[in-house]
């Protein structure tokens, strides 16, 4: 059973902070590695993706991999109240289609 | 640029009817395409994905069913629904891809299904 685990929060920080998403996985076979924002009610919105180990920086977001731990992470810089939302880790397995196993998500809430 | 459709929005139905959701993708062709479901308090649940009209790959057992009858068209349904049933059911697409970038997903705005 592959499984993706993350902290369901709150996690509550100040407006122009950093905010800090972990999530871990079981399958060692896993290859690509997604982050997805969703607002209350709203559907999934993806955010990144990274499958080499290290950082990806896009902006105000970094993904961060290591393989070898089975992490992945999700840093937020200056955290503004539009980024308050439920992030969603997504975690494909190396097969030939595109499925992807959700974690629970964690929920973010930044404070002005 | 590609677009994703489904509908109804939001429904409240009771116990034992039947159900029908409906996701259209455009401007884009042979989409691979998935069902997904969300309950309180629950992640994001993978129903069924679809690489192909008449392709169907289910990933839970449950009561409801899912056809693709055209490329771009895929129906969730149920003949008699359970209270458990009750969620938010997303449909998306993504590209027809293999290999380590496949798997971006673009969603659906959602249905919210209440059974009483």
């Amino acid at each position: 059973q592959k499984e993706v685990e993350q902290n369901s929060g709150p996690l509550s920080v100040p407006e122009g902070a950093i905010a800090s998403l972990n999530c871990t996985y079981s399958d060692r076979g896993s290859q690509s590695f997604f982050w997805y924002r969703q607002y209350s009610g709203k559907s999934p919105e993806l955010i990144m993706f990274i499958y080499s180990n290290g950082d990806k920086e896009d902006g105000r977001f970094t993904a961060q991999l290591n393989k070898a731990s089975q992490y992945v992470s999700l840093l937020i810089r200056d955290s503004q109240p539009s980024d308050s939302a439920t992030y969603l880790c997504a975690v494909k397995t190396n097969s030939g289609y595109s499925t992807l196993t959700f974690g629970k998500g964690t929920m973010l809430l930044v404070s002005p | 640029s590609q677009t994703i459709h489904q509908w109804p929005a939001t429904l409240v139905q009771p116990v034992g009817s039947p159900l029908s959701l409906e996701c259209t993708v455009e401007g884009t062709s042979n989409p691979n395409l998935y069902w997904y479901r969300q309950a309180a308090g629950r992640g994001l649940q993978l129903l069924f994905y679809s690489v192909g009209i008449g392709q169907i790959s289910s990933e839970v057992p449950q009561n409801l069913s899912a056809s693709r009858p055209q490329d771009r068209q895929f129906i969730l349904s149920s003949k008699k629904l359970l209270l458990s049933d009750s969620g938010f059911y997303l449909c998306a697409w993504s590209p027809s891809l293999k290999g380590l970038k496949a798997g971006e997903l673009f969603f659906g705005e959602g249905s919210r299904l209440t059974v009483l």
